[in-house]
């Protein structure tokens, strides 16, 4: 597609259920990144997978996140059990294989947790 | 040392002053250094790359500092649409990417 597409763009969900984000990256962009921002808060690392595979996982704030990525290309982010700390906005960026060109943000799923 | 340091600001500047700030990093054998660009409540977009020589955008202009690891952006004659948040971006470990937590910038008219 022409840019990075996440959806839902806002999710509000109870406490202790489960949600699913998804990211669309660019056609052609190996590398897939999600982040988190909570309100007025820097960028939070949480994962980036280059192809399917995710070579860094450490970002992941607790064993309730999860994320995988088929086809080297859509990406899900799981989170379980949500708890109201989990209310941010979740981004996703991709890029190419060469990362000299910066990377492209979707504009994100606010996710709300009552 | 954090992975990367930006001073939060604010920093609040008259409309067509020249502001610079710098970013720091801690992991020597980082390759890859961006500038982004965050408006309130919107994702952050990329304002320009920086290269080891020094690069320049308009009023924009981007530099690296290897020997003592810090990237810096210097913004000539203000506008008010220049305030934003800016975000220093380097890659930490082959393609991981950590953004530092950004400098809010405000222009007053």
């Amino acid at each position: 597609g022409a840019g990075v597409s996440q959806s839902p763009s806002n999710k509000v969900t109870e406490k202790g259920k489960d949600v699913e984000l998804r990211c669309d990256p660019i056609s052609g962009h190996t590398a897939l990144y999600w982040y988190r921002q909570s309100l007025g808060q820097g960028l939070e690392f949480l994962i980036y997978f280059q192809g399917n595979s995710a070579p860094d996982k450490s970002g992941l704030p607790s064993d309730r996140f999860s994320a995988e990525r088929t086809g080297g290309s859509v990406s899900t982010l799981t989170i379980q059990r949500t708890q109201q700390e989990d209310s941010a906005v979740y981004l996703c960026a991709s890029s190419l294989p060469v990362s000299n060109y910066g990377y492209t943000f979707g504009s994100g799923t606010r996710l709300t947790v009552v | 040392r954090k992975e990367v340091e930006q001073d939060p600001g604010p920093f609040n500047v008259p409309e067509g002053a020249t502001v610079a700030f710098n970013c720091t990093y801690s992991n020597s054998a980082s390759q890859s250094f961006f500038w982004y660009r965050q408006d309130c409540r919107k994702e952050p977009k990329l304002l320009m790359s920086v290269y080891s020589s020094g690069n320049e955008d308009g009023r924009f202009t981007a530099q690296l500092n290897r020997a003592s690891q810090y990237i810096s952006l210097l913004i000539r004659d203000s506008k008010l649409s220049d305030s934003a948040t800016y975000l220093c971006v380097v890659n930490v470990q082959d393609d991981k990417i950590i953004f530092g937590k950004g400098t809010r910038l405000h222009i007053l008219p």
